[in-house]
């Protein structure tokens, strides 16, 4: 069954940008029809959408933070990967990768990974 | 953008039966997907379009949906149960996903 690996820093400098890959295995990311998502989780708080890049490559975003956020698919390397610049301590958390079937239009996640924790501090 | 508001907390003694309601203004026309997040792990899914059962999820797992109001339920709630609870809805005004703040199942 597919599976996903967060992977990346897990400190970044406050005004960086953060870097994130997730891996897909026991599938390929471009085989079927899906979207590929990022969530985070601050520590104690509840779960924030990020975005979502869909096989083709199309994406959406979370409106609060889209101006920061880019989201791409690397299909040669089966990842797909999130960038958000000028973090700041509010961007700590855990971050995960999902998976959405994409015959959804209300995109339920099926598919998670364990999550990766990324620290915002000098 | 869209609300979705649970519960903080709902305690249940086991053997029992909990609700765990998801209130959004119109809620009763999207569909609305239930997550379980047990301490340190990945959020599970456990119930999508409203109502049906990912394989694996026990069938005391249920969900239904209506007016402005989503509600899963647990019946014979068990100690591994015990967990955080998140709604979720896809906002199609804005394109994106919602969650609802989340609510910690207490088995007493």
């Amino acid at each position: 069954q597919v599976q996903l690996q967060e992977s990346g820093p897990g400190l970044v400098k406050p005004s960086q940008t953060l870097s994130l890959t997730c891996t897909v295995s026991g599938g390929s990311i471009s085989s079927g029809s899906y979207y590929w998502s990022w969530i985070r989780q601050p520590a104690g708080k509840g779960l924030e959408w990020i975005g979502r890049i869909y096989t083709s490559g199309s994406t959406n975003y979370n409106p609060s933070l889209k101006s920061r956020v880019t989201i791409s698919v690397d299909t040669s390397k089966n990842q797909f990967s999130l960038k958000l610049s000028s973090v700041t301590a509010a961007d700590t958390a855990v971050y995960y990768c999902a998976r959405a079937p994409g015959y959804s239009s209300s995109h339920y996640m099926d598919v998670w990974g364990k999550g990766t924790t990324v620290t915002v501090s000098s | 953008s869209y609300v979705l508001t649970q519960p903080p907390s709902v305690s249940v003694a086991p053997g029992k039966t909990a609700r765990i309601t998801c209130g959004g203004n119109n809620i009763g026309s999207k569909s609305v997907h239930w997550y379980q997040q047990k301490p340190g792990q990945a959020p599970v899914l456990v119930i999508y379009y409203d109502s049906d059962r990912p394989s694996g999820i026990p069938e005391r797992f249920s969900g239904s949906n209506s007016g402005n109001t989503a509600t899963l339920t647990i019946s014979r709630v068990e100690a591994g149960d015990e967990a955080d609870y998140y709604c979720q809805v896809w906002d199609s005004s804005s394109d994106y996903v919602v969650f609802g703040g989340g609510t910690k199942l207490t088995v007493l």
